[in-house]
């Protein structure tokens, strides 16, 4: 299976700072890449597929980056209600997908 | 408005069967595959496998071959998640969710979740 590694795991900023968490695929994905914002209690929800596309009605703080093994998702000004923890998704082989272990987002 | 509703949360014991399902409605249901994911208490997200609900076409992640049986009734756009003999190490929530196609997979939307609790 592919591994994704996503890091940091957790991180504290706050209100307005700029956040970036980073996944790496233990071979090349090309772009097969999705994000996800799971908020406490809740199911996930999508932001960003194939690497960089934001899912409609994501706001534009988000985004996501790279190719290859190597992946960026921002947040350039990080709001109260962007608490939740993220995960990367690869889907390079659709018979094996797999996530990153997560990053818990917290306001300082 | 595109939904999955999921049953609901299950208290079973060690050795028993279960079968929790996945509704979905506001689009065709064997236009999309779905998956099923797990999340046991304060980890991270799994991926079990998924099916074609068209033909109920299945793939299973191998650490989930054999353990868990997906399956689906188009006639009533429901998907299952069933066991035959349960364990402790079971006790999770267990999340479906819609994907494009076979080669298109990001997850959008999610159901909102079934609680499985396994305990003696």
């Amino acid at each position: 299976d592919i591994q994704m590694t996503q890091s940091p795991s957790s991180l504290s900023a706050s209100v307005g700072d700029r956040v970036t968490i980073t996944c790496q695929a233990s071979q090349d994905i090309s772009n097969y890449l999705n994000w996800y914002q799971q908020k406490p209690g809740k199911a996930p929800k999508l932001l960003i597929y194939d690497a960089s596309n934001l899912e409609t009605g994501v706001p534009s703080r988000f985004s996501g980056s790279g190719s290859g093994t190597d992946f960026t998702f921002t947040i350039s000004s990080l709001q109260p209600e962007d608490i939740a923890t993220y995960y990367c998704q690869q889907y390079d082989n659709p018979r094996a997908l797999t996530f990153g272990g997560g990053t818990k987002v917290e306001i300082k | 408005e595109v939904q999955l509703v999921q049953s609901g949360a299950e208290v079973k014991k060690p050795g028993e069967s279960l079968r929790i399902s996945c509704k979905g409605s506001g689009y065709s249901f064997t236009s999309y595959w779905i998956s099923w994911v797990r999340q046991m208490p304060g980890k991270g997200l799994e991926w079990m496998g998924r099916i074609d609900p068209s033909d109920s076409y299945t793939n299973y992640s191998p650490s989930f071959q054999g353990h868990v049986t997906i399956s689906a009734d188009k006639s009533i756009s429901t998907a299952y998640l069933q066991w035959s003999s349960l364990k402790a190490s079971d006790t999770a929530m267990y999340y479906c969710a819609r994907h494009p196609g076979e080669l298109l997979n990001w997850f959008d939307p999610w159901g909102q979740g079934t609680l499985v609790t396994v305990s003696s």
